[in-house]
């Protein structure tokens, strides 16, 4: 098992400029989340899904929409980055209400210039 | 609104002695207390606390959720460099949403 993978890891846009991050999990996980970590935040909820077909908003959900088309995909995208949007995105998957951890990705260290 | 404040910020020790951290929080409706560690990249989990009193412990690492009192602590005893992570507190709320409210996280250097 890959666990949770996340594309790209690396990536540097510039204001204006569109891009979707992606987020893969081969443990049938039901619940789907991503996170932004900046200095001295901690990790901040951006949005995050319960199941196929569904997704709700975190705490930061703002510049931000997602999709979750198929169960085992969770992407993030950014339709308009602002150098605000600079940030490591991690995202996590978890199996369900009966469990609580979240399995985290290596996450994908964004720079908007 | 929910919250999750972890104390001290960052914290630099010798190799050997003992550390506490903290993890207060205000949630609607807690559910459970999660710590986790994270060195250069992703979280990885230690532990999982849901009841008070119950100490959780994992070689060095052991932890306790006082539920009255709203904290859990993390303790490691005769830290060593490789100990040197930021440790993340995160709680969760049934408020029907399953998600979890992160705090800041303490920075732990162990120098040897």
């Amino acid at each position: 098992n890959a666990g949770v993978t996340q594309t790209p890891k690396f990536r540097v846009l510039k204001t204006g400029q569109s891009m979707t991050l992606l987020c893969a999990q081969d443990m049938n996980h039901e619940y789907m989340y991503w996170y932004r970590q900046d200095p001295g935040m901690g990790l901040r909820l951006i949005h995050y899904s319960v199941g196929e077909g569904t997704t709700a908003k975190g705490e930061v959900p703002d510049g931000y929409n997602v999709s979750r088309l198929k169960k085992q995909n969770f992407l993030l995208g950014l339709e308009s980055a602002a150098p605000s949007q600079t940030s490591v995105y991690f995202c996590a998957s978890r199996r369900g209400t009966v469990s609580y951890e979240q399995y985290f990705g290596p996450g994908t260290r964004l720079t908007v210039t | 609104e929910d919250k999750v404040v972890q104390s001290p910020l960052s914290l630099v020790v010798h190799e050997g002695d003992t550390v506490t951290l903290n993890c207060s929080y205000e949630v609607t409706n807690f559910r459970s207390l999660l710590w986790y560690k994270q060195e250069k990249k992703a979280p990885t989990f230690l532990f999982m606390l849901t009841s008070s009193g119950i100490e959780k412990k994992s070689g060095r690492l052991s932890s306790i959720l006082d539920k009255k009192e709203l904290f859990s602590i993390l303790n490691i005893t005769a830290t060593q460099t490789g100990d040197s992570a930021v440790y993340l507190c995160a709680v969760e709320a049934t408020s029907g949403t399953y998600k979890y409210i992160f705090g800041t996280g303490t920075r732990l250097k162990v120098l040897a």
